[in-house]
C-alpha cells in the first residue's frame, strides 16, 4: 500500500515568490492534515480537512497561506508571497478518521527554503 | 486549546541506559499518541493510549497514561543506537485535531 506522497521534496525560492506543495493521502483516508515543522520543534498544525471540508484552519496564516482539497482526495498548500520566516518543513498527514483519533500517517515532507 | 508539554527537551544516554520522556497537559486528554521521528525523517506512529491508567508495551518500550488522563510517559529500557530520534506525544482532542508536543530528542552514545 502506498503511503502519503508529497511533492516536491525540496524547494528553494526567493522571498515574495509564490510556492505550492502537493499531497496525495493514503487511499480511503478521510482526514488530511497540513503541518509546519521548524528545526528542533514539533509539528505545528496548520489545517485539517475532513473529506473536502476544512474543519479547522484557525492556525493557517490566511493573509498568505491557502489550501484546498478538491474532491476530498489530493490537497495543495500555497504560500503567496513567501517570507523568510516561512522556511520550514511542510508535512502532510492522513488518517482514516481523524475525528475518531485514528493514527496519522505522514509523508516525507517538503523542505522549503526562502532566500 | 489543547496543549501538551514534553520534558526533557534533550536526553543524552550511554547505550544500555534507560530513557524516559514525559508528556503533560493542564486539561484532561481524550487520548494520547506517541510518534518517533528519526533524524531527517518524518513522524511515525508508535502507539495510542485511551484508557485511564493504561500501560502498553512494545518490546523495550513502555507507554503509560496517567490515572487523571493529564500525563503520559514513554520509557525505553536498555537503549540502543537504533532508538536515536525525537519522540513526540500528540493529543487527539475531541474535535479530531492532532496537536503535537515539542518532542524529546534522544541521542545514544555507543
Amino acid at each position: 500500500e502506498a503511503g502519503v506522497v508529497q511533492s516536491p521534496r525540496y524547494k528553494i525560492i526567493e522571498k515574495k515568490q509564490p510556492v505550492a506543495f502537493w499531497c496525495n493521502p493514503i487511499s480511503g483516508h478521510n482526514t488530511l492534515y497540513w503541518y509546519r515543522q521548524n528545526l528542533g520543534q514539533g509539528p505545528e498544525l496548520l489545517i485539517r480537512y475532513e473529506n473536502e471540508e476544512a474543519v479547522d484552519d484557525s492556525q493557517l496564516p490566511k493573509d498568505r497561506f491557502s489550501a484546498e482539497r478538491l474532491k476530498g482526495v489530493d490537497s495543495t498548500l500555497k504560500i503567496q508571497p513567501a517570507e523568510l520566516g516561512d522556511s520550514a518543513v511542510y508535512l502532510c498527514a492522513s488518517s482514516l478518521h481523524g475525528s475518531l483519533n485514528t493514527e496519522a500517517f505522514f509523508g516525507q515532507g517538503t523542505r522549503l527554503t526562502v532566500v | 486549546g489543547q496543549q501538551v508539554m514534553q520534558i526533557p527537551q534533550y536526553q543524552h544516554v550511554q547505550e544500555g541506559e534507560d530513557f524516559t520522556t514525559y508528556c503533560n497537559s493542564s486539561t484532561t486528554l481524550s487520548n494520547i499518541q506517541w510518534y518517533k521521528q528519526r533524524p531527517g525523517g518524518h513522524p511515525v506512529f508508535l502507539i495510542q493510549l485511551v484508557k485511564s491508567g493504561e500501560v502498553k508495551k512494545q518490546k523495550r518500550l513502555t507507554f503509560q497514561f496517567g490515572e487523571a488522563k493529564k500525563n503520559s510517559s514513554l520509557h525505553i529500557t536498555a537503549t540502543q543506537t537504533t532508538d536515536v530520534g525525537t519522540y513526540f506525544c500528540a493529543s487527539g482532542g475531541s474535535q479530531g485535531n492532532l496537536i503535537f508536543g515539542k518532542g524529546t530528542k534522544l541521542s545514544v552514545k555507543p
